[in-house]
């Protein structure tokens, strides 16, 4: 069966600080990847998506990036937090095309101070 | 305006109530999710559905494309169905991107 993980679970950093949030997803191959972030109060936002590897693309323009270095492996990075940049972070997955149902990994809480 | 629109923002309910969560869409979609999020954060994906009807327990789903509108109904509440749920769509054509409401809090009290 597939699993998706994030890690960490929580995390408070200083502003100007870098950031790398990880996730993977295990028991499938070529899964769709997907960054989204819930900032307090706020619906679900899309950040990023992959399709395959090296493949990203950028759905709003912020102080983030995103990379896949690895078929089932996805990145979330930032040279210099904002406070803005405080939220929920969700990675998700869903099977290779538009059809598929998306998976949703634990999430990362960021606090940014 | 938000392009999905959900209603009621907040819902409280008595165990054994029968629920109704609405979701409105404005643009022509490929699909709708409902999706239910606990305290902890944790998302998971209830439906996704293109037309009619799906059932999955006690959660019923239905979608009327006409008239661009989805509910999700729970029957027989129970506390352990306290959550937020959310619904998202897909717009129509090569499309990856999912457009969220901002959900609908549950609370069912014993």
């Amino acid at each position: 069966s597939q699993t998706i993980h994030q890690w960490p679970a929580t995390l408070v950093q200083p502003v100007g600080s870098p950031l790398s949030l990880e996730c993977t997803v295990e028991g499938t191959s070529n899964p769709n990847l997907y960054w989204y972030r819930q900032a307090a109060g706020r619906g679900l936002q899309l950040l990023f998506y992959s399709i395959g590897i090296g493949q990203i693309s950028s759905e709003v323009p912020q102080n983030l990036s995103a990379s896949r270095p690895q078929d089932r492996q996805f990145i979330l990075s930032s040279k210099k937090l904002l406070l803005s940049d405080s939220g929920f972070y969700l990675c998700a997955w869903s099977e290779e095309g538009l059809r598929g149902t998306q998976y949703f990994g634990p999430g990362t809480r960021l606090l940014v101070l | 305006k938000n392009e999905v629109e959900q209603s009621p923002q907040n819902l409280t309910a008595q165990e054994g109530e029968f629920i109704t969560i609405n979701c409105s869409y404005s643009v022509g979609i490929s699909a709708l999710h409902w999706l239910q999020q606990h305290p902890g954060g944790g998302i998971v994906s209830l439906f996704m559905l293109s037309s009619g009807k799906k059932k999955h327990g006690r959660l019923i789903a239905t979608i009327n494309i006409q008239e661009k509108h989805s509910s999700l109904h729970i029957t027989a509440s129970h506390p352990r169905d306290s959550a937020v749920y959310i619904c998202a769509v897909r717009s129509g054509g090569s499309n990856y991107k999912l457009t969220f409401g901002k959900g609908t809090l549950l609370t069912v009290n014993p």
